[in-house]
């Protein structure tokens, strides 16, 4: 089975600042993958998916996350962080018809 | 567009009653719905999935006699949390895919259940 694990529970950045929200999955074929983000009491939103087609995938928000095969890597990343930024973040990779979520990161964004 | 909604999106019960959420695509025919379910700073946990005119297929170790699934129509699903008790409180996402789109889906903003 397909999973993803998200490396930090809760990362806090200074507003301005680099965000970078650690994923890694586990595939032994090219997956679909995802980042979701989830205000507080909030159904989850889509940020960007990457579909294998290009590797450096733009999303919303400002955010981006590189597809890097050697390093089952999916990291999201945020050139300057903004206090609207703060949230839960889910990275997760699809399995045939469902998808599979990591626990999530935390992101504190302080001023 | 691929716009999800839920209702009620907050409701308390009594312990032993049912309470019935809906999950509607707004814009699109939703093919597949799924119901999740996340408790307090967790991941989403998904319960089923349920395609339309079609029985739901249930997660191992999710009770389909307590969590009735129906998705009669391509825009409307609904869970029943039957004889709900205070374990049962949680927050209940559903998503939806459409067919253009099977490998995205679109979440709805969730419903929070507390059983008194």
């Amino acid at each position: 089975a397909q999973s993803v694990t998200q490396l930090g529970s809760h990362v806090s950045v200074s507003e301005g600042a680099l965000v970078l929200l650690r994923c890694n999955y586990s595939s032994s074929v090219p997956p679909y993958l995802f980042w979701y983000v989830q205000y507080p009491n909030q159904g989850l939103q889509l940020l960007l998916k990457y579909t294998s087609a290009a590797t450096l995938v733009k999303g919303i928000n400002g955010f981006e996350a590189e597809f890097k095969k050697s390093e089952t890597s999916f990291h999201l990343t945020k050139p300057s962080a903004h206090m609207s930024d703060a949230a839960e973040y889910f990275c997760a990779v699809s399995e045939r018809d469902k998808i599979i979520f990591g626990k999530g990161t935390r992101l504190h964004i302080l001023p | 567009g691929a716009v999800v909604s839920q209702h009620p999106s907050w409701v308390i019960c009594k312990s032993g009653t049912s309470v019935k959420i809906e999950c509607r695509s707004l814009d699109f025919q939703a093919t597949t719905m799924f119901w999740y379910r996340q408790f307090p700073k967790q991941s989403l946990m998904l319960m089923a999935t349920s395609n339309e005119g079609s029985k739901a297929t249930y997660e191992q170790g999710v009770e389909k006699d307590k969590f009735l699934i129906n998705h009669a129509s391509l825009t409307l699903s609904t869970l029943t949390v039957t004889s709900a008790h205070p374990e049962d409180s949680s927050f209940y996402i559903c998503s939806a895919t459409s067919g253009a789109s099977t490998d995205t889906q679109y979440f709805g903003p969730g419903t929070r259940l507390t059983v008194l």
